[in-house]
């Protein structure tokens, strides 16, 4: 079974503050993807990642940056939270190679910035 | 630009009905769809998808989808629905063409349909 984890269901963090969001896999799959979740908005793209180190701008990047030092891994970064960041951040992984691929989803991580 | 839709914000249905939440798509070309579900608080779950082949995709929990290329529409159904059915449900579709940087594809996801069933 492939497992994604996020290092937190629930943050809690201020406004200008810089917030870390983690999430690792373990099906060594090449793909990491960082979503965020809104109502009525369905999954927005931020940013995506292919490789180690090698990284794209998804949809909504701005705000936000990402770092995968490790295949496991990927990292969301919100260099100043801003209120408007508040939201549910999703993490998936997938295999890679183009075909029609299933994504595998994290828990979620829930932030509220004040 | 591909994009799918979900007309429903929310469907009810009383347990052992059948039930089905609705999934329209626009793109070019042949498309790649998926269904998700979320149960609360919880990340999204792989349904099904439809690649190419037979119109009628069957996956998990009982669920199953219609591909039908005329009316654009990928619907998902249940012939009986049960109460721990209850939850969000996302259709999503494969970009149709790839990162020209790594060749990744993205997905584009619905805005998802909640539904309840009812005891």
């Amino acid at each position: 079974d492939v497992k994604v984890t996020q290092s937190s269901r629930y943050l809690v963090k201020r406004t200008g503050e810089k917030v870390f969001l983690e999430c690792v896999q373990d099906m060594d799959h090449e793909n990491m993807f960082w979503y965020r979740q809104d109502p009525g908005l369905g999954l927005r793209l931020i940013y995506f990642s292919y490789d180690v180190k090698m990284k794209e701008k998804g949809d909504i990047p701005e705000g936000y940056s990402v770092s995968r030092e490790k295949k496991e891994r990927f990292s969301l970064i919100l260099e100043s939270a801003s209120t408007n960041q508040t939201s549910m951040y999703l993490c998936a992984s997938s295999e890679g190679g183009g075909r029609a691929e299933t994504q595998y989803f994290g828990p979620g991580t829930r932030l509220l910035v004040l | 630009a591909q994009s799918v839709a979900q007309p429903e914000d929310q469907v009810n249905v009383a347990e052992g009905n059948p039930l089905t939440v609705k999934c329209t798509y626009s793109v070019s070309g042949n498309p790649y769809l998926f269904w998700y579900v979320q149960y609360p608080n919880r990340g999204l779950q792989f349904l099904l998808k439809y690649i190419t082949g037979d119109n009628l995709v069957k996956g998990s929990y009982g669920f199953e989808a219609e591909f039908n290329k005329s009316q654009t529409s990928f619907h998902l159904k249940k012939p009986s629905a049960l109460v721990s059915d209850s939850a969000l449900y996302f259709c999503a579709v494969r970009d149709m063409r790839p990162s020209t940087t790594s060749g990744t594809y993205k997905y584009i996801f619905g805005t998802g349909t909640r539904l309840k069933v009812l005891a």
